[in-house]
């Protein structure tokens, strides 16, 4: 069974930075790329970043390009994103999905997300 | 950026109508788009992938058609499961873009 488990959210002063962690069991992970997808209270689905199965390509939207950072660690299934000068604006849950292929393919798979609050 | 532009934003039905939901794209993404149901408090499930396949397991009342950069999400016979938000999304390039999401409220 595939599984993806985000952690790390919580609650972070303004300025400040946070590291999420998501970790993928019941599938060959190495072989599928994987992003990162925010939704704020109330709001939209909005892609975060990406990062190929190989991990040797990375993506990352504008609203968080230059202070993110995305990598991940195929001998351990995670992939990480660590986010800095964190607004109000970065409050939401971030889920982790995997896309079918190693940088294609619709997000098949959906992690059941961390919530991350900005606020002083 | 590809924009994807949902119509649309809220609609309200009954229990056995016939929906239709409407994404555009801002320019050609080929067949790269998929459909997510998400219910509150739930992670969103993917429906409908490259347009049209049914994804495993998701009732047959469920239907995706395109026309150009037109795609289209149907819903044969509402049924009380289906109350939910949808959202379209290209896969074609990064980043990823999703539309703004439709709300289906009982009527």
């Amino acid at each position: 069974e595939v599984q993806l488990l985000a952690s790390g959210g919580g609650l972070v002063p303004p300025g400040g930075s946070l590291r999420l962690s998501c970790a993928a069991s019941g599938f060959t992970f190495s072989s599928c790329a994987v992003s990162w997808v925010r939704q704020a209270p109330g709001k939209g689905l909005e892609w975060v970043s990406g990062i190929s199965g190989s991990g040797s390509s990375k993506y990352y939207a504008e609203s968080v390009k230059g202070r993110s950072t995305i990598s991940r660690d195929n001998s351990k299934n995670t992939v990480d994103l660590q986010v800095s000068s964190l607004s109000a604006e970065d409050t939401a849950v971030y889920y982790c999905a995997k896309r079918i292929g190693d940088n294609w393919g619709f997000l098949d798979y959906w992690g059941q997300g961390t919530l991350v609050t900005v606020s002083s | 950026d590809i924009q994807m532009t949902q119509s649309p934003s809220t609609l309200s039905a009954s229990v056995g109508d016939r929906v239709t939901i409407t994404c555009r794209a801002s320019q050609s993404i080929s067949r790269w788009l998929a459909w997510y149901q998400q219910k509150p408090g739930k992670a969103p499930k993917p429906l409908i992938y490259e347009a049209s396949v049914l994804e495993s397991g998701v009732p047959s009342r469920f239907s995706g058609s395109t026309s150009g950069t037109e795609f289209i999400l149907t819903i044969s016979s509402l049924q009380p499961d289906d109350f939910a938000t949808y959202y379209c999304q290209q896969y074609n390039d990064y980043p990823l873009t999703f539309g703004g999401g439709t709300r289906v409220e009982i009527k």
